[in-house]
C-alpha cells in the first residue's frame, strides 16, 4: 500500500508570495494532521481535518489555512510568507482522528529567501 | 514551562552499548506517548508507543513511562550505527479547540560511535 505522500518535495518561495502544499493520505485514512518542523525543532501542530472539517488548529497566525476535499486529500496554503516560515511541512493520516495510527508523508521542504 | 522536554544531546555511544534518551512533560492527563526516530533530512518514523506506568520492551527498544514524574524514557540495547538519528518523544494533548494531537520536543541526536 501506498504511504502519505506530499508535493512538492522541495519548494523555493520568496517573502511575501504564497504557497499550496499538497497531501494525500493513506487509503482509508479520513484524518489529515499538518505540522511544521523548523530546522533543529521538534514538529508543531498546525491542523487537523477529519471528514472534510477542521477539528483543531494550533498556535499559527491567519496567513495559515488548510482544506480538505471529498477524497481526503488535503491542501495547506500559506500566504504572505516570511523568512520564518521556512522549515519541512509534515502531513500526517490517520483511520480518525486518534493519533496512535498517524503515519508522516516524507515532507515539503519550504525555503523562503 | 515547555510542553515536552528532551535534553537536545548530542549523546553518542560505542556500538553495542545501551543508549537512554529521557524526556519530561507538563500535562498530567496526557494519556499517549511516542518515540519517533527521524533521520536527517527524513520524516518521522514512529518507534513505539505506550500508555501505562512501566516498562514496554519491542526488539531492541524498551520505553519506560512514570506518570507520577511526569517521565518517559527509550532504551535502545545493542546500539548499532544504523540508530544514529534524532529521537523524537511526543505526547498527546488536546488543543484549546479539541484536537488530539501530537506535542513534540525537540529531540535529542543520537551517534552510535562503530
Amino acid at each position: 500500500d501506498a504511504g502519505v505522500t506530499q508535493s512538492p518535495t522541495h519548494l523555493i518561495k520568496t517573502r511575501g508570495q504564497h504557497v499550496t502544499l499538497r497531501c494525500s493520505p493513506i487509503s482509508g485514512h479520513k484524518s489529515v494532521s499538518w505540522y511544521q518542523q523548523v530546522l533543529g525543532q521538534g514538529p508543531q501542530f498546525i491542523f487537523q481535518y477529519y471528514e472534510k472539517e477542521e477539528r483543531g488548529r494550533g498556535n499559527f497566525p491567519d496567513r495559515f489555512s488548510a482544506r480538505q476535499f471529498p477524497n481526503y486529500s488535503s491542501e495547506l496554503n500559506v500566504n504572505a510568507l516570511l523568512l520564518g516560515d521556512s522549515a519541512l511541512y509534515l502531513c500526517a493520516s490517520s483511520l480518525d482522528r486518534e493519533v496512535e495510527t498517524q503515519y508522516f508523508g516524507p515532507g515539503t521542504r519550504l525555503l523562503v529567501l | 514551562q515547555k510542553e515536552v522536554e528532551q535534553n537536545s544531546g548530542p549523546l553518542s555511544v560505542p556500538e553495542g552499548a545501551i543508549a537512554s534518551l529521557n524526556c519530561t512533560y507538563s500535562d498530567r492527563g496526557s494519556q499517549s506517548f511516542f518515540w519517533y526516530r527521524q533521520y536527517s533530512g527524513k520524516s518521522p518514523e514512529l518507534i513505539m508507543f505506550i500508555y501505562s506506568n512501566g516498562d514496554k520492551e519491542d526488539g531492541r527498544f524498551t520505553a519506560q513511562l512514570n506518570k507520577a514524574s511526569q517521565y518517559v524514557s527509550l532504551l535502545i540495547r545493542d546500539s548499532q550505527p544504523s540508530d544514529s538519528a534524532t529521537y523524537l518523544c511526543a505526547v498527546n494533548m488536546f488543543t484549546r479547540t479539541g484536537a488530539n494531537n501530537l506535542f513534540f520536543g525537540t529531540g535529542t541526536r543520537l551517534t552510535v560511535i562503530p
